[in-house]
């Protein structure tokens, strides 16, 4: 069965510290890959995603940035973290042609606060 | 890219029936989704709805017409642990398959 992973689940980061969020997939290969973000009482906004080792598409410019070493992993990275960094982030992963429909399989989250 | 809309929050009791609507403008349409979020928890897959019609699992079922652009989730026999966000996502035929979230709808299942 296929599963993801993300850490570290909680971060308190100070403004200007850098970032990095790591995700693995397992049991699948060739996953698309995303990372969302999640404001307080906000929606998912898609950040970046991958559809292969080295190939990133950025969503909205912002300070952060991906990438994609191996087929299974997936990096958050930032050198300067803003306050409007804070929030709730998620990996996920698709397949078409797995699950119902190539629906996205998420993460457990990293909450991450800058102060 | 798409618009999509559903209700900010809503209120039922215990046992009782409710549905989740959505509305979505796209270009184009290659699914529908439901999510289900617990707070501070990840969204884990409900349904999917390409054609037009009513899918039922379970206590949930979702309805989709393309024509008018609208879906719904329906919950029925409500129980306390459905208290959570539902979130409804697009996927358009633009060729990267990615879902586009709506803002969550906030069920509070009340005794």
């Amino acid at each position: 069965s296929q599963t993801i992973h993300q850490w570290p689940a909680t971060l308190v980061q100070p403004v200007g510290s850098p970032l990095s969020l790591e995700c693995t997939v397992e049991g699948t290969s060739n996953p698309n890959l995303y990372w969302y973000r999640q404001a307080a009482g906000r929606g998912l906004q898609l950040l970046f995603y991958s559809v292969g080792i080295g190939q990133i598409s950025s969503e909205v410019p912002q300070n952060l940035s991906a990438s994609r070493p191996q087929d299974r992993q997936f990096i958050l990275s930032s050198k300067k973290l803003l306050l409007s960094d804070s929030g709730f982030y998620l990996c996920a992963w698709s397949v078409l042609g797995q699950g119902a429909a190539g629906e996205l399989f998420f993460g457990e989250g990293s909450r991450l606060t800058v102060l | 890219g798409q618009n999509i809309d559903q209700p900010t929050e809503m209120t039922a009791t215990e046992g009782a029936i409710v549905q989740i609507n959505c509305t979505y403008q796209t270009s184009g349409f290659n699914g529908l989704f439901w999510y289900q979020q617990h707070a501070g928890e990840a969204p884990t897959f409900l349904s999917y709805n390409v054609l037009d019609g009513l899918e039922e699992k379970g206590r949930f079922s979702s309805f989709l017409s393309r024509s008018k652009g609208y879906s719904y989730l329906l919950l029925k026999e409500l129980q306390m642990k459905d208290s959570a966000s539902y979130l409804c996502a697009v996927r358009d035929s633009g060729g990267s398959y990615i879902p586009t979230f709506g803002r969550g709808t906030s069920l509070i299942v009340h005794p």
